[in-house]
Parts: structure tokens; sequence; C-alpha cells
């Protein structure tokens, strides 16, 4: 079955310390996402990536860095950067993002079941 | 003004109800919309997405409004399974999805 598959789900880390978080697709989608939930509030973009070897910042880069060396994977490091890290990570993916494929309607996104980092 | 909003609520119903959300938005140039589903400690998932004339799937109709900058979302005959947070997604001319904080809804027997 095609999907997209994040790990790992629960995380832990030392104040200090980078960890990165894996994010697979197998659905051939060009476009993918990653997004930070806090409790009760909404998805925050942190980098999105249209193409392979290319990435954007979102709207909370800082302290985050990806890399998009494969259509399948884009993975996500927490750098010791950043200031408070402990929260729910989402990565999701979709087959083509507006902007490139012209279309007047963006496309469905599929979320991967998300990782939560706690900060110890 | 934020992008997109949401009331938070809960909307505390009980079986049977119907219940409607509204999300605004603050750039016209948006150009697709969408409505997500999210359970508590879970992963968004598409619910419906809302076209310029309406649509509807079973129990459930999404709407646009462009004048008034706004979608909504209408659940018929609420049941215990809907319990959960309802999130708009609306695309602006950046192309990048921006969410809303999201409605949580509650059923109760």
């Amino acid at each position: 079955d095609g999907g997209i598959t994040q790990s790992p789900k629960y995380l832990f880390r030392k104040e200090g310390q980078n960890v990165t978080l894996s994010c697979e697709q197998n659905l051939n989608h060009d476009a993918m996402y990653w997004y930070r939930q806090d409790p009760g509030q909404g998805l925050r973009l942190i980098y999105y990536s249209q193409i392979v070897n290319d990435f954007q910042k979102g709207d909370i880069a800082e302290g985050y860095s990806v890399s998009r060396e494969k259509k399948e994977s884009f993975p996500l490091t927490v750098t010791s950067a950043q200031k408070n890290p402990t929260a729910f990570y989402l990565c999701a993916s979709s087959i083509d993002p507006p902007a490139t494929s012209g279309r007047a309607l963006g496309d469905e996104q599929f979320f991967g079941p998300g990782t939560r980092l706690t900060v110890l | 003004r934020k992008e997109v909003e949401q009331d938070p609520g809960p909307f505390n119903v009980p079986e049977g109800a119907t219940v409607a959300f509204n999300c605004t938005y603050s750039n016209s140039a948006s150009q697709s919309f969408f409505w997500y589903r999210q359970d508590c400690r879970k992963e968004p998932k598409l619910l419906m997405s809302v076209y310029s004339s309406g649509n509807e799937d079973g129990r459930f109709t999404a709407q646009l409004n462009r004048a008034s900058q706004y979608i909504s979302l209408l659940i018929r005959d609420s049941k215990l399974s809907d319990s959960a947070t309802y999130l708009c997604v609306i695309t602006g001319g950046s192309y990048i999805p921006t969410f809303g904080r999201g409605t949580s809804l509650i059923v109760h027997p």
C-alpha cells in the first residue's frame, strides 16, 4: 500500500542535542512539507520542498534544517538552536503543488502519523 | 487579522444534532479550500475539498462564500464518531497551504 511514514513515533532529546526526524513516502509525490503542531494550535509550516534538491523556508524555519536528496525522503533536523522544540511534528506530501502544476486548485495533502518530540 | 481564522470551540452537541462551522480567510486571491479532520493525537485526514459550487458527501456539506471570504462545514445527524477537531486549510496566492487552528466538536449521547 502507498503511504507516508514517519519515524520514530516518540523521541526524547536532551537539551543541546540535534535530532533528525524521518519522513518517507512511496506515493510518487513531488511536494513534501514539514509542520509543527503545539497543543490547541493549528499546524505551522517549517519547510517545504517542491522538487528534489530544492526546498524553501516556511513560517517557522529557525532552528530547523532539511534535505531533499531523494523524491521519497524529506528528513527534518531539529537543531540545538531551536528554543522550544517540544511539539508534534507532521510530515505531508502532495502530488504537485499548484505553483508548478498550473492548475487552479491545490492538491490534497497526505500526512504521516507524526513524531512527538520531547526535550528533557 | 490572521490569514485563516476558526472558532476553536468546543462545540458540544447531542447525537442527531446539526452543527456548522465557519472558517474565514483574509487573502482574496485564495484558490483552494479544504476541510480536514484530526482525531486526538493523530494526523489530519482530508474530509472534503470545497468547490465554488459547494459539495456534499453524505451528512457533510461544504460551501464557499467568496464575497464574504469564508468557507463552511455543515454536519447533519451528528454521530458520536464525529467528535474530533476540524481544520480548514486554504491556499492563497503563495500556493502554500495555511491551516486554521481547528474547531473542536464533541458529540454526546
